[in-house]
């Protein structure tokens, strides 16, 4: 079965910091992972996604992912954060396309002026 | 515009009535999702339907029900047998043949008085 851990529940980072969101996956087979933003009170948005083409993948908002294998890792970096990027992030697997999508338990994110 | 739309955005509930949360969309999409999301707690499966008239259940399945009568429809019911159904519910779906990312609907937030 596969599932994803989500390193922190809240990060807090100054407006211009760079932001690392962790996020370690298990899954037996090649997996599909996700990112998603959340705020408050609205559904969930797709900030990027890895399908094994490029490792590195670049999402909307100035987000981008690396996908390790050897670490088992998807980790969301934005070189400098905004005040508008404060919200709640979650990683998400599913093994392929048929199958149902895992979430983890979420990070929120606060940015400082 | 195509998307997902849920209905109502807040709804209140008595203790032993039971509640229907509407899910439209008309995004062509095949499976339809249902969640709960509670704080710190990430998303949680409650049903998923991958064809009109098939159902299956999620991880939290008790106390909850659903139809798929139109592709385009997933209602979700909160029966009374559900303990503690105050919570933030979020609607999904995804083309089958597509690249296995869910898009969300806005969310329903029940409350139960």
């Amino acid at each position: 079965a596969q599932s994803v851990t989500q390193l922190g529940s809240h990060v807090s980072v100054s407006e211009g910091a760079l932001v690392l969101l962790r996020c370690n996956y298990s899954s037996s087979v090649p997996p599909y992972l996700f990112w998603y933003v959340q705020y408050p009170n609205q559904g969930l948005q797709l900030l990027l996604k890895y399908t094994s083409a490029a490792t590195l993948v670049k999402g909307i908002n100035g987000f981008e992912a690396e996908f390790k294998k050897s670490e088992t890792s998807f980790h969301l970096t934005k070189p400098s954060a905004h005040m508008s990027d404060a919200a709640e992030y979650f990683c998400a697997v599913t093994p392929g396309r048929d199958n149902d999508m895992r979430f983890g338990a979420g990070t929120r994110l606060t940015v400082k002026p | 515009d195509g998307g997902i739309t849920q209905s109502p955005k807040y709804l209140f509930r008595k203790e032993g009535q039971n509640v229907t949360l509407s899910c439209e969309q008309n995004l062509n999409h095949d499976a339809m999702y249902w969640y709960r999301q509670d704080p710190g707690q990430g998303l949680r499966l409650i049903y998923y339907s991958q064809i009109v008239n098939d159902f299956q259940k999620g991880d939290i399945a008790e106390g909850y029900s659903v139809s798929r009568e139109k592709k385009e429809s997933f209602p979700l019911t909160v029966t009374s047998a559900q303990k503690n159904p105050t919570a933030f519910y979020l609607c999904a779906s995804r083309r089958l043949a597509g690249g296995a990312e869910q898009f969300f609907g806005p969310g329903t937030r029940l409350t139960v008085l």
